[in-house]
This record gives structure tokens, C-alpha cells and sequence, in this order.
């Protein structure tokens, strides 16, 4: 099972909005609404931000928020803010197993 | 809701190692517990997964005949071993938290650092 491609990085001024892409195939990303999305800080444990494609965990701002197109899920930060500097990772159910994305570093 | 992981841990190659994740603040046979793993520098990549439930295991293919993950629900408690250690099994562990049919992990452990070394 290959990783999912996600772009190595994406950057924005504070109060922009940045785009994540998040790409597999029909047999994982498109197959199946299963795509979450996860954000790491350096150092720490990853946090759910995005669940159910579109799906957003109580707790996470509503400036984030998930979609899918066909084989392409994406996360959107609008209004980015200096605390949202991280990496994020997204991941798709796929039959079976689980595959994560490639991973994507937003600077701000 | 809490899942702390064992420290971190140094092997020669060939070797095995056993890493646990202590659950706590839910009903430990009520949620999947999954592992993932990420080398240095590297994204994640899902190793498989036990029903605490039942013991039930599934594991990622390339995996197959290397990893064992099992239970202990009195102190519950998951283990995961791996065998036959190379250094391209240098990387930071974690146990993740999944409700059956949910798809979606959380929360995660803190990660427990594996360095293989000669």
C-alpha cells in the first residue's frame, strides 16, 4: 500500500488561508468517506483535527475543515493563525489496512 | 482518556522488542487500539491493530510473521512485539485509540522512541 501524496510544504501570512492536498487512489481516498486528518507539533503526539472527510472533532477551531474530490481529499486553514505551524498528516481507510500521507509542513 | 506508552528502548540488529501502551479513562475492551510508526524524518505508516475485545489482530502485510500485539485487560494494557529488529526499524512508535467502524484515531499515545543499533 503506497503513502498518500501530500504536498512537502505550504506557507501563508497570518489571516490567510492555505489548501493541504491529500491524493491516493479509488481503492483508499476515493473508495471510502475514512480520510482523517492529523496535526503534529514538533516533538509531540499527533491531534485529531478532521474525521469522516468533513468532520471536526470538538475542541479544533472551525477555521479548519476537510473535503473531498474524487481520489484528492484536502484540508483547508483559513484565517491562519502562528499556532496552526506544524506538520499534518492525512490518512485514509483503505479495506483493510490504513494508509497515512506523505505529510505536509505549513509555515506561517 | 490516556494512553502512555513504555520508554524508550536501544537493540542490535536481530533482536526483538516489546513496547506496551497503559489505557486508561474509558472501557478498555470498547475501542480498537492501533500502531503506526515513524522513522526519522518520515511519515507514518500503520503496523495494525488488536481488538481488546476479543484479542483479534490484523496486521499490515509487510509486517506479517514479525509483529505479535496482544492484551491484558485486567491492567489494560496492549503490547506490541517485533522481531527480527533491522535498523530500518528505527523509529518513534505510538498506540493509537480507534472505536470499531470509526476510522479515526484518538487519542495517540506519546510515542516511544526504538533505536536499533550495532
Amino acid at each position: 500500500q503506497s503513502a498518500l501524496t501530500q504536498p512537502r510544504s505550504v506557507s501563508g501570512s497570518p489571516g490567510q488561508s492555505v489548501t493541504i492536498s491529500c491524493t491516493g487512489t479509488r481503492s483508499d481516498v476515493g473508495g471510502y468517506d475514512r480520510v482523517s486528518w492529523y496535526q503534529q507539533a514538533p516533538g509531540a503526539a499527533p491531534k485529531l483535527m478532521i474525521y469522516g472527510v468533513n468532520k471536526r472533532p470538538s475542541g479544533v477551531p472551525d477555521r479548519f475543515s476537510g473535503s473531498k474530490s474524487g481520489n484528492t481529499a484536502s484540508l483547508t486553514i483559513s484565517g491562519l493563525q502562528a499556532e496552526d505551524e506544524a506538520d499534518y498528516y492525512c490518512c485514509s481507510h483503505a479495506g483493510r489496512f490504513f494508509v497515512f500521507g506523505t505529510g505536509t509542513t505549513v509555515t506561517v | 482518556v490516556q494512553l502512555v506508552q513504555s520508554g524508550a528502548e536501544v537493540r542490535r540488529p536481530g533482536a526483538s522488542v516489546i513496547l506496551s501502551c497503559k489505557t486508561s479513562g474509558y472501557t478498555f475492551t470498547t475501542y480498537l487500539i492501533h500502531w503506526v510508526r515513524q522513522a526519522p524524518g518520515q511519515g507514518f505508516e500503520w503496523m495494525g491493530l488488536i481488538n481488546p475485545n476479543d484479542g483479534g489482530t490484523l496486521y499490515a502485510q509487510h509486517l506479517q510473521g514479525r509483529v505479535t500485539m496482544t492484551k491484558d485487560t485486567p491492567t489494560s494494557t496492549v503490547y506490541m512485539d517485533l522481531e527480527s529488529l533491522t535498523f530500518e526499524d528505527t523509529a518513534v512508535y505510538y498506540c493509537l485509540r480507534e472505536r470499531s467502524a470509526d476510522y479515526w484515531f484518538d487519542p495517540w499515545g506519546q510515542g516511544t522512541q526504538v533505536i536499533v543499533s550495532s
